[in-house]
């Protein structure tokens, strides 16, 4: 069955920190994956999408990484500001028979002053 | 706003009342999907329209669900006879696919409802 879980479940950082959200998937075929952050009461919206040969990519103080093998990716957020306070979803395509996607539970993030 | 729309942004309704939700895509998209997300849950697919056709449903969508493209813009969901179990955010997003393409989704603001 494709799965995408993440941890933590919620995560209370002060402003300024760094943080890290793990995500691991079961998705099979990987074409590939995504990084959504979600505002209360909003869509999501995409961060990164890297395919299986990319490793790395940045967006601004957003920095996912991405393990093809060990099917593994993390989100890390630099220097958080409180605008960051989202719920943020790792999200996996390529599921056989699915042009869909596969989504995580989140990680609720709450960046307090 | 060019962006993908849904309407309306929240429904209260009783128990056994219909309801009916709409999605207007970026326009050149042709590609349209409709999820539910359930607090504290990521979105969970619930079907996908290719122009007008409807290319796949998700297992969540019984009988009291239906949805629609009829020309391949915008769409709308109704649900029948409505049940508590069905109060949730309904997301619709919408992209533009090409053979061997790399497809970004993006997302409307959702349809918020709840079933009293």
């Amino acid at each position: 069955k494709n799965q995408v879980e993440q941890s933590p479940q919620s995560l209370i950082i002060l402003e300024g920190k760094n943080c890290t959200l793990q995500c691991n998937y079961t998705v099979s075929p990987f074409s590939n994956l995504r990084w959504y952050k979600q505002d209360t009461g909003r869509g999501p919206v995409s961060l990164t999408i890297m395919t299986f040969s990319e490793n790395t990519k940045s967006n601004g103080r957003y920095t996912a990484t991405l393990d093809a093998d060990t099917k593994q990716s993390s989100l890390h957020i630099t220097a958080s500001q409180l605008s960051d306070s989202a719920s943020y979803i790792c999200v996996v395509s390529g599921g056989e028979g699915r042009r869909a996607l596969t989504f995580g539970s989140g990680t609720r993030l709450q960046v307090q002053p | 706003d060019t962006g993908v729309s849904q309407d309306p942004r929240h429904k209260i309704t009783k128990r056994g009342q219909n309801v009916t939700f709409r999605c207007d895509p970026i326009s050149e998209h042709n590609r349209l999907y409709w999820y539910r997300q359930t607090l504290g849950q990521g979105p969970e697919f619930l079907t996908y329209f290719q122009n007008e056709a409807q290319l796949e449903k998700s297992r969540l969508l019984s009988d009291r669900f239906s949805a629609e493209r009829p020309k391949g813009s915008f769409s709308t969901l109704e649900i029948q006879r409505t049940e508590q179990g069905d109060s949730a955010m309904y997301l619709c997003a919408s992209s533009f696919s090409s053979t061997g393409g790399f497809y970004e989704q993006y997302f409307g603001p959702g349809t918020r409802l709840t079933v009293t």
